[in-house]
């Protein structure tokens, strides 16, 4: 059974950092792109970030390019989200998630989110 | 403001037909990206229901549904029930932008 379990939300003051961690488990990690999407209280998804199967290649959203980092660890079958200077717009619910086909992009199996609140 | 849009919500009764659309443009939809579908419940996190514009994963009813047409696409529900009440969302890729696309999403009420 696939699984993908997000830690590392919390609290945090503007400005400060924070790290996400997404530990997958039921498939071969390294045989599949991962990305990051959030959603802010009551509002919709928002695509985040996305990194190839062997961490070649990183893709961010405009709103965190430069502050955000993706990064992973194939033999730890993990997956991570490092996030500088956050602003409260930040506040959001992340997911982490798999991308089913390089092709398509498509997200076939999704986390259960962690909670990060960016407030003062 | 999202590169593709949705109604904000649709409604129906049990047993109806209800459709959901996903306008785009000629960067997205319009440029032969793939679009998809999630359904997301209430406190849960967003489930694929449609992938590759038609394509059902397993376990998703037949009475789910996708097209796509031009700069556009839809999600069908067909035979609406009650568990069916919950937040859907399309998504595709903007080559204007270089990134993944959520449509801003549609709230299903059963009625």
């Amino acid at each position: 059974e696939v699984q993908l379990v997000v830690s590392g939300g919390g609290v945090i003051r503007p400005g400060g950092s924070l790290r996400l961690s997404c530990a997958a488990s039921g498939f071969t990690f390294d045989d599949y792109h991962m990305t990051w999407v959030r959603q802010a209280p009551g509002k919709g998804l928002e695509w985040v970030s996305g990194i190839t199967w062997n961490g070649g290649d990183t893709t961010y959203a405009e709103s965190v390019r430069g502050r955000f980092t993706i990064s992973r660890d194939n033999a730890k079958n993990s997956l991570f989200l490092q996030m500088n200077s956050l602003r409260t717009e930040d506040t959001a619910f992340y997911y982490c998630a798999r991308q089913g086909s390089i092709a398509s992009r498509q997200f076939d199996y999704w986390g259960q989110g962690t909670q990060v609140t960016v407030s003062s | 403001q999202s590169v593709l849009t949705q109604p904000p919500s649709v409604s129906g009764a049990p047993g109806q037909r209800v459709t959901i659309s996903c306008t785009g443009s000629s960067s997205n939809i319009g440029a032969g990206y793939d679009v998809h579908w999630y359904q997301q419940l209430p406190g849960s996190a967003p489930k694929l229901l449609i992938y590759n514009n038609i394509k059902r994963p397993s376990g998703v009813p037949d009475r789910f549904s996708g097209s796509k047409s031009g700069t556009s696409a839809s999600l069908a529900i067909t035979g609406l029930q009650t568990e069916d009440e919950a937040d859907y969302y399309c998504q595709s890729y903007d080559s204007s932008l270089s990134a993944v696309a959520f449509g801003g999403g549609t709230k299903l009420t059963v009625l």
